[in-house]
């Protein structure tokens, strides 16, 4: 039968304030993970990814944080922009370097930023 | 910058149509790979080719078949459209050499089964 209410996780913000993005993520053994961006109409795009040695990592106006412990992955925005407005993906896969061709994605989340 | 180009933006089928759904990559990647998009269920990976001529299953390749005759060039295929086909469909192409995870995506065909 048709599924109902499967309706997306949604974030709405004001400009210029913080966003935070949550993922939590099921499998012990994933060790690389990535953020995407994915505008309306568009396909996802690249934004950050951590591996899991680490437990931060900076880019430009964005920040992931992992804690293993719990398995959960979060992406930071900051100064949040209209142009942010999209559906952000959490991913993972079980192993790094080559070979790795299988990432598992979330649902996602939408954010909205209002002017 | 990598651009991976999907033919169609939008297609209508009939139910039980054979389609063909075409992505060409400009960036030399040895990897490209098939997802489908529905609302609440994120992305899953249908197929995957990591050279030309060579193919895996994904999570969901029931119902679909691909084609890589060319390193460029991956074909997703219906063989007889089902109406639970209807989704949006994802490209995507990776370098081995960057261990495969930072996929580049094409904007999607959005395929209408009626």
């Amino acid at each position: 039968g048709e599924s109902v209410g499967l309706h997306l996780p949604t974030l709405s913000v004001q400009e210029g304030d913080n966003s935070i993005i949550n993922c939590a993520y099921s499998n012990s053994a994933s060790d690389y993970f990535i953020w995407y961006k994915q505008e309306s109409g568009k396909g996802p795009q690249f934004i950050i990814d951590i591996r899991s040695n680490m437990d931060k990592r900076q880019g430009q106006r964005v920040t992931v944080l992992l804690n293993k412990t719990v398995k959960h992955l979060s992406l930071q925005i900051a100064a949040t922009q209209p142009g942010d407005s999209a559906v952000y993906f959490c991913a993972e896969t079980p192993y790094s370097g080559a070979g790795s061709y299988q990432l598992t994605f979330g649902k996602g989340t939408k954010l909205s930023v209002i002017p | 910058d990598v651009k991976v180009t999907q033919s169609s933006r939008y297609l209508v089928k009939r139910t039980g149509e054979k389609v063909f759904l075409e992505c060409v990559q400009d960036m030399d990647h040895e990897n490209m790979f098939w997802y489908r998009q529905d609302p609440g269920l994120g992305l899953r990976l249908i197929y995957f080719s990591y050279d030309v001529k060579m193919k895996e299953k994904g999570d969901i390749p029931e119902g679909y078949s691909v084609s890589r005759e060319k390193k460029e060039r991956f074909s997703l295929i219906l063989e007889s459209a089902s109406t639970n086909q209807t989704s949006m469909y994802l490209c995507a192409s990776s370098s081995r050499w960057a261990a495969g995870e930072k996929l580049f995506f094409g904007s999607g065909t959005q395929l209408s089964v009626l």
